[in-house]
């Protein structure tokens, strides 16, 4: 496609439930970022991925969240018993390669009721 | 510890002023440098990218890089209301065998009519 995509744009899910983000980036691009974004607030760090190289999960918050990339393309963040801290906007970018500018995507903003 | 720091403002500036945006970043190692602006509800959008020491101009808007320093800036010349957004420096800062874009805080500029 021509930009990063993301699905779902919104997810409502009850507290305890688990949920699945899903991000397709640019093709050929060989890294991979989620950030989450909470209201007013900056960019956190989640998990990178780049080439064949194991991803960097130093931003992941707690064992509840894991990620996943498949053929080095898409890539699908997982969140297990959601909790209403969880509520954010996570996005997903993906850039060409490590030294080069990111595209974000639109974002799937997850609500925990 | 590796990491990209701006001011998070607000800064706040009547319209056709300047408005200078400053990043300070933590590796020497650093090659890539970007700034990103983010509208309120939106996901971040590559405004300039900058590679070698000196300035690099592109209409209104001028990045600044001193890799001795270790500080990137950004100026825009005669704000305009529209430019009122936050903007997100990133650095791809070295970790291990990969370099990985990494995202300052962000500064909120508004630019009063």
């Amino acid at each position: 496609g021509a930009g990063v995509s993301q699905s779902p744009s919104n997810k409502v899910t009850e507290k305890g439930k688990d949920v699945e983000l899903r991000c397709d980036p640019i093709s050929g691009h060989t890294a991979l970022y989620w950030y989450r974004q909470s209201l007013g607030q900056g960019l956190e760090f989640l998990i990178y991925f780049q080439g064949n190289s194991a991803p960097d999960k130093s931003g992941l918050p707690s064992d509840r969240f894991s990620a996943e990339r498949t053929g080095g393309s898409v890539s699908t963040l997982t969140i297990q018993r959601t909790q209403q801290e969880d509520s954010a906007v996570y996005l997903c970018a993906s850039s060409l390669t490590e030294n080069t500018e990111a595209f974000f995507g639109q974002g799937t903003r997850l609500t925990v009721v | 510890q590796k990491e990209v720091e701006q001011n998070s403002g607000p800064l706040s500036v009547p319209e056709g002023a300047i408005a200078s945006l400053n990043c300070t970043y933590s590796d020497r190692g650093s090659q890539s440098f970007f700034w990103y602006r983010q509208y309120s509800g939106k996901s971040p959008e590559l405004i300039m990218f900058i590679y070698s020491n000196g300035d690099k101009e592109d209409g209104r808007f001028t990045a600044q890089l001193n890799k001795a320093s270790q500080y990137v800036s950004l100026l825009i010349r005669d704000s305009q209301p529209s430019d009122s957004a936050t903007y997100l420096c990133a650095v791809n800062l070295s970790g291990g065998s990969n370099y990985k874009l990494t995202f300052g805080k962000g500064t909120l500029l508004t630019v009063n009519p």
